[in-house]
């Protein structure tokens, strides 16, 4: 089946930095989306793309839609402590999601 | 207005046993989708119920199994457990007629544990 590859597996950065992760298949999407998992609770859907090439922002988060339709990047800008996570991008076909392995985002003190 | 729950919050079952999870949609939702997501891995699409019928399956065995009742709750049932299917099993919720395909809502999962 469809596999999309997350990449970094996992992050450790200084709170204030700006953190970049991507998501590739090597199956064209229509729609790409990305979810944040906080420990004990279940996805929140933080963005969603539509269109190659759309750029769409959320407050910090800016999302875009790879112009190949095979990828997908997020970008965090002056990350603060909430921002601790997994982080996956997912696709829909129907009403089934399709999720990445997940980037996992942790703040240093 | 309360969102996606689901019960029991934990479980603890044994090789061959069975288990029965539920989960009560966001009001004004009609669908039902349950995933499960291994330790260290993204939710897998189990199967999708809506009008008490199951719409979407993904790859999974028939030991896994669900059920929608009128008031559009759910149960996913797995029948024969085996040590692999320790998870933590997502149920998400939608209105099917909003077209916007993305916009599932889930709960905080049951964690189940076989040994």
């Amino acid at each position: 089946g469809q596999q999309l590859n997350q990449s970094p597996q996992s992050m450790f950065i200084q709170e204030g930095e700006d953190v970049s992760m991507n998501c590739t298949s090597s199956s064209i999407f229509n729609t790409w989306l990305w979810y944040k998992q906080d420990p004990g609770e279940g996805p929140v859907l933080l963005i969603a793309l539509y269109k190659a090439g759309e750029l769409t922002s959320n407050g910090r988060l800016t999302a875009q839609f790879g112009i190949t339709r095979k990828d997908s990047f997020l970008n965090i800008s002056a990350s603060i402590p909430s921002d601790v996570g997994i982080y996956f991008c997912a696709t829909a076909a129907g009403e089934k999601l399709t999720f990445g392995t997940g980037t996992r985002l942790t703040i240093i003190p | 207005d309360a969102g996606v729950t689901q019960s029991p919050t934990h479980l603890i079952k044994t090789r061959g046993q069975q288990v029965t999870l539920r989960c009560s949609p966001k009001s004004g939702h009609d669908t039902v989708s349950w995933y499960q997501q291994a330790l260290g891995q993204g939710p897998q699409f189990i199967f999708q119920y809506y009008e008490e019928e199951e719409r979407q399956r993904g790859n999974f065995p028939d030991r896994f199994s669900g059920h929608q009742f009128p008031n559009y709750s759910s149960e996913l049932n797995v029948n024969a457990l085996l040590l692999g299917d320790s998870a933590l099993y997502l149920c998400a919720s939608s209105f099917l007629a909003s077209g916007s395909q993305e916009t599932q809502y889930f709960g905080p999962g049951t964690r189940l544990l076989v040994l």
